[in-house]
Parts: structure tokens; sequence; C-alpha cells
């Protein structure tokens, strides 16, 4: 079955830029639309956009202007950038492939995340 | 945006209760919600998807339904694998937003 893995620094400088990657194995990533999630220590779940196997991107407005993703189809993964990080930004992070019934827009399977901070 | 508020933000239950928690849409999202339960420590896992339809391999205990601005989870007879938080989320429209989660504890 799909699984996806998060990967990517754990320790990030204030002001600087948050990058991590979702590897996709056991299925293509193509066809589906790929989501960001972020979930701040004992908060609830923000989604942060996600995007489409061609680069079709939504962001959340919340964020949109510091949120950039992109996907690399030949490796099998799709990537996240926040820049101007700060404290506000120290969250596990996680991707989750976007399905749909009808619409799109329900996330199954998860990454297991992974936790960002965001610290000088 | 669209707010997504669930009652209660906290469960006590004892074992085989019948739980049920409640979400409320600020507006009309048909019937584009979807269920998640999260255990301490771990990613959610997705229980249910257009407020009623249940996701492969998920036990019938849990149910849900629903539709426009009030939906419901119930767990028909609680056991010991569901003391959890539970999210709802709605996918009508951008950005897609989260409840800010119910916690089920052991009474």
């Amino acid at each position: 079955q799909v699984q996806l893995q998060e990967s990517g620094p754990g320790l990030v400088k204030p002001s600087e830029t948050l990058s991590l990657t979702c590897t996709v194995s056991g299925g293509s990533i193509s066809n589906y639309y790929w989501s960001w999630i972020r979930q701040p220590p004992g908060k609830g779940l923000e989604w942060l956009g996600h995007i489409y196997n061609s680069g079709i991107t939504n962001y959340n407005p919340s964020l949109k202007s510091r949120v950039t993703m992109s996907v690399d189809t030949s490796k099998n993964q799709f990537s996240l950038k926040v820049t101007s990080v700060s404290a506000a930004d120290t969250a596990v992070y996680y991707c989750a492939r976007t399905n749909r019934d009808g619409y799109w827009g329900w996330f199954d399977p998860w990454g297991q995340g992974t936790l960002v901070t965001v610290s000088s | 945006d669209i707010q997504m508020t669930q009652s209660p933000s906290t469960l006590s239950a004892s074992l085989g209760d019948r739980v049920t928690i409640t979400c409320r849409a600020s507006q009309s999202i048909s019937s584009w919600l979807a269920w998640y339960q999260q255990k301490p420590g771990k990613a959610p896992n997705l229980l249910i998807y257009k407020a009623s339809s249940l996701k492969s391999g998920v036990p019938s205990r849990f149910s849900g339904s629903g539709s426009g601005t009030e939906f419901t989870l119930t767990i028909s007879s609680l056991q010991p694998d569901d003391f959890a938080t539970y999210y709802c989320q709605q996918y009508n429209s951008y950005p897609w937003t989260f409840g800010q989660g119910t916690k089920v504890e052991i009474k």
C-alpha cells in the first residue's frame, strides 16, 4: 500500500526557510493531489496546501505568501518550503495524499510526521 | 474561511458506552466532511469521508451522519483502542479546515 515519509531538518533558525520533502512509496504520485498539514505542539491541525502531479497548487491564504510547494514525479516526491519562519511555525509537519469521492478533500494515507522547531 | 466547531472538547466515557461527537460548520458544507482519529505521537487516521462513508477496514462501530452544517460521529460501543482525539474536517471550500478536536478519555 502507499506509504509517505517526511524528511528534512528538525531545527530551523528564525527568519530562515523551512524545507521538507515527502517521499511516496508503494504507488505513483500521479493522478492525486498531495497535501501538507501541520500541528503545533498540543494544538489542532492546519491544512497548508496541496499540489497536483502536474504542478497545480492551492495554498492556505493564512500562509500563502510564505509557502511554496513543488513536485518531482521522477523521484515520486513532493516538497514544502516556508520562508521567514518564526516560533509560530514550530509544529509537526505531515504530508498526506488527498483523495476524492466527488470533491477532492480527504486525507489518506498520512506520513508519520516530522517535528520542526524554529529556534536560534 | 469556514469555521468548524466540535463539541464537546473532552468526553469521559466507559468501555461499552455509546459516544457521540458533534461537528458544526459556520456555513453549509453539503456532505463534504471527513473524520479522523489521532492517538498521541501518531498521525491522524481517516475514519469517515463524505460525512457517512466508512473507510475500508475501519470497525463498523464507527458511523457518521449529517449534512449542511451539523454532523455527528458515533461510536456504538466504546473499545479500549478508541480512546483518542477525533477531528472533523471540511472540504467544501478552500481553505480546508479542521475542528479543534474532541478528546475521548476513560471515565
